[in-house]
């Protein structure tokens, strides 16, 4: 079955900075790459999605990049905040059943 | 803006009893499913239901899960006989259809403490 790998596990940057979260998978067949923020208490929120038809999109201070051909793909947030502070995860589908999740990034933004 | 509900919160039992875990999906949502999470690790698929049967399960949910639409809200996953392992936390999560780009909206989990 698919395997989804995520780095880096942690990461701490300055409010301001970028931060970039890199994720692999191993089923060519995955067409679907969603990326959920998990606060504190909550579930997963989808903050970005990206299908496999397109190599990047974006919305606002978030990016997804993918990479079809090394089979990655990765999270880009500029201009990062506090609020921004949370475990996020990756996550590649086949025909959008099963979802195969990473280990998550817990980001931290210092203020 | 709608969102998947899920009860309890938390959930203390000892090993070898049942548990019944409640999720309310979003109410135009045809697709549910459950997902598990054990500290520190992935979080994992379960299983996925629509039209009142299993549509996909994995390794995981073995004999001592099932899962339930008792009436036109709940959709509840029952361990029969719950393990130390069992131990998690657990996500529900809806869809309004399954296509090839489907987002699964979920719900805020149970943590299930097995001792």
């Amino acid at each position: 079955g698919e395997n989804v790998e995520q780095h880096p596990s942690t990461l701490s940057v300055q409010e301001g900075d970028s931060a970039v979260i890199k994720c692999t998978y191993s089923d060519s067949a995955s067409n679907y790459f969603p990326w959920y923020k998990q606060e504190l208490g909550k579930g997963p929120q989808l903050i970005i999605d990206i299908r496999s038809n397109v190599g990047e999109k974006k919305d606002q201070r978030i990016a997804v990049t993918l990479n079809k051909t090394a089979k990655h793909f990765s999270l880009h947030i500029t201009e990062t905040q506090p609020e921004d502070s949370a475990v996020y995860f990756c996550a590649a589908s086949i025909q959008g059943n099963q979802f195969y999740f990473g280990t998550g990034t817990s980001l931290t933004v210092i203020p | 803006e709608p969102e998947v509900t899920q009860t309890p919160s938390h959930q203390v039992t000892q090993m070898g009893q049942e548990v019944i875990l409640r999720c309310v999906p979003i109410s135009n949502h045809l697709y549910f499913y459950w997902y598990r999470q054990i500290l520190g690790q992935k979080v994992e698929f379960l299983v996925s239901f629509y039209n009142n049967e299993i549509s996909e399960k994995s390794e995981i949910f073995d004999d001592q899960f099932s899962v339930e639409r008792p009436d036109g809200s709940n959709f509840t996953l029952k361990i029969r006989s719950t393990k130390l392992e069992d131990s998690a936390m657990y996500f529900c999560a809806s869809s309004e259809e399954v296509s090839s780009y489907n987002e699964q909206f979920f719900g805020p989990g149970t943590r299930l403490t097995v001792l």
